[in-house]
């Protein structure tokens, strides 16, 4: 079981540039959450997603980012014009269905660390 | 006011101490408790989860009191790979399915030798 996939593991882009992060969520689990962790800060929620459907969209910037998790493939999130306040490490974490067991537990992965310049 | 509050530290304590962590959330409809430790620079992983009758495992024990809002951790017999930042989440439920986890800032504990 490879876990939680995240790529790139490290991104740097100048201002004005697109950012396109990856998930692979684990084997078995269909939800899909991002998080960005600001330097010397706690996670923030982002997105959560279920196949080809965004549940909570709640913690997302109304512009630039964009999530999706289609049928086939991982999970993108996409971050248009970035700015130098976007460089964070962006970590995807993945689940089971609701009401499954272990439902609540989220597998995190490594982490996308951007660099905006 | 923050949703779920920590202490920042650092917790500096000599190897084999006993620290306690504590962290308050604000949202009286959460329902699941977790800790969870993050190592510099990597992801966060679960310790574990904190049940209304408390919980232990190993060296870790787990304190929810629902009345306070309030959250422990307590680990015993300090070694020097339990030096990390521990997280404290909540996850509350609104409306719907969301299942959506709120983080502390967290804990850093740095254990010395």
């Amino acid at each position: 079981n490879a876990g939680v996939m995240q790529n790139p593991r490290h991104l740097v882009r100048r201002r004005g540039q697109e950012a396109r992060l990856r998930c692979s969520p684990m084997k078995g689990h269909s939800h899909v959450y991002w998080y960005r962790q600001l330097p010397e800060e706690g996670l923030k929620f982002m997105v959560y997603l279920q196949k080809e459907n965004i549940i909570d969209e709640s913690g997302m910037p109304k512009e630039r980012f964009s999530a999706e998790f289609p049928k086939e493939g991982p999970s993108i999130l996409r971050i248009q014009q970035v700015v130098r306040g976007d460089s964070a490490a962006y970590f995807c974490a993945s689940s089971p269905g609701t009401g499954s067991s272990g439902a609540n537990v989220l597998t995190f992965g490594a982490g996308s660390r951007l660099t905006v310049l | 006011r923050k949703e779920v509050e920590q202490d920042p530290g650092p917790f500096n304590v000599p190897e084999g101490a006993t620290v306690a962590f504590n962290c308050t959330y604000s949202n009286s409809a959460s329902q699941s408790f977790f800790w969870y430790r993050q190592d510099c620079r990597k992801e966060p992983k679960l310790l574990m989860s904190v049940y209304s009758s408390g919980n232990e495992d190993g060296r870790f024990t787990a304190q929810l009191n629902r009345a306070s809002q309030y959250i422990s951790l307590l680990i015993r017999d300090s070694k020097l790979s339990d030096s990390a930042t521990y997280l404290c989440v909540v996850n509350t439920r609104y409306g719907g399915a969301t299942n959506k986890l709120i983080f502390g800032t967290g804990t850093l504990l740095a254990v010395q030798p």
